[in-house]
């Protein structure tokens, strides 16, 4: 039973729309990342924070999405602008704070660009 | 850049009989090493994880030893039931590096009752 709770699970935008994404971490995991997983199960990072604070993200991200991390709020990843290829399972995980710890992933949102 | 290679699937096995998934990597820094089991409408979940070179990590009767040397961390399971069919990933998370985990593109598993 996942403790990473994401919603929606589903969503369905047209080309060009927006697509918001939330997640909340397991508690006391200060970190929470992103990952796109497509259709041929390869995951690509998106980003990750630590905190409220950016810790490393794509040039994708950078330019087409907008992710934070607000203190008491959820943590949410939006699409500016959809795209067929945006199409994919978002998830989201959390961790303790260093190298090698675990990632915890939530059950994923999965968006469909029609 | 870094990377994980694993057996392309999928792997179709009858009950009873034994697994072998191998994963190779490349990385310049000194991983911890993961395998991570998902199953259909969940996210991927820890099977077990070993962040030191020659120790062998272990879950529900998976295992796998990390080979420094070799570069691998191939997963074994000695006889598999119809409830292991769900994708594994291997994956690393270099030291030096925010956190994150690179992984393999999974090895589906289906086993036959």
């Amino acid at each position: 039973n996942s403790k990473v709770i994401q919603t929606p699970r589903y969503l369905v935008k047209g080309q060009g729309q927006k697509a918001k994404m939330r997640c909340i971490p397991e508690k006391g995991h200060p970190v929470v990342f992103w990952y796109q997983q497509n259709k041929n199960n390869e995951f690509k990072f998106l980003i990750n924070f630590q905190n409220q604070e950016v810790l490393q993200q794509i040039d994708m991200t950078e330019k087409r999405f907008s992710a934070e991390c607000p203190s008491n709020s959820p943590c949410s990843l939006e699409i500016q602008s959809s795209e067929a290829g945006d199409s994919a399972l978002y998830l989201c995980a959390s961790s303790l704070s260093g190298v090698g710890n675990t990632l915890y992933f939530g059950e994923g949102s999965r968006l469909i660009v029609v | 850049g870094d990377s994980v290679t694993q057996t392309e699937g999928p792997v179709t096995l009858s009950e009873g009989t034994s697994l072998t998934v191998n994963c190779s990597y490349e990385t310049k820094q000194y991983p911890t090493l993961f395998w991570y089991v998902q199953y259909p409408g969940e996210g991927p979940q820890l099977l077990f994880k070993v962040p030191k070179a020659n120790e062998k990590g272990s879950n529900r009767g998976f295992e796998a030893t990390y080979n420094k040397e070799a570069t691998s961390f191939h997963l074994q399971k000695a006889s598999v039931q119809e409830s292991d069919s769900a994708v594994y990933y291997c994956a690393l998370s270099p030291l030096g590096n925010t956190g994150k985990l690179i992984f393999g593109l999974g090895t589906t598993l289906q086993v036959q009752p």
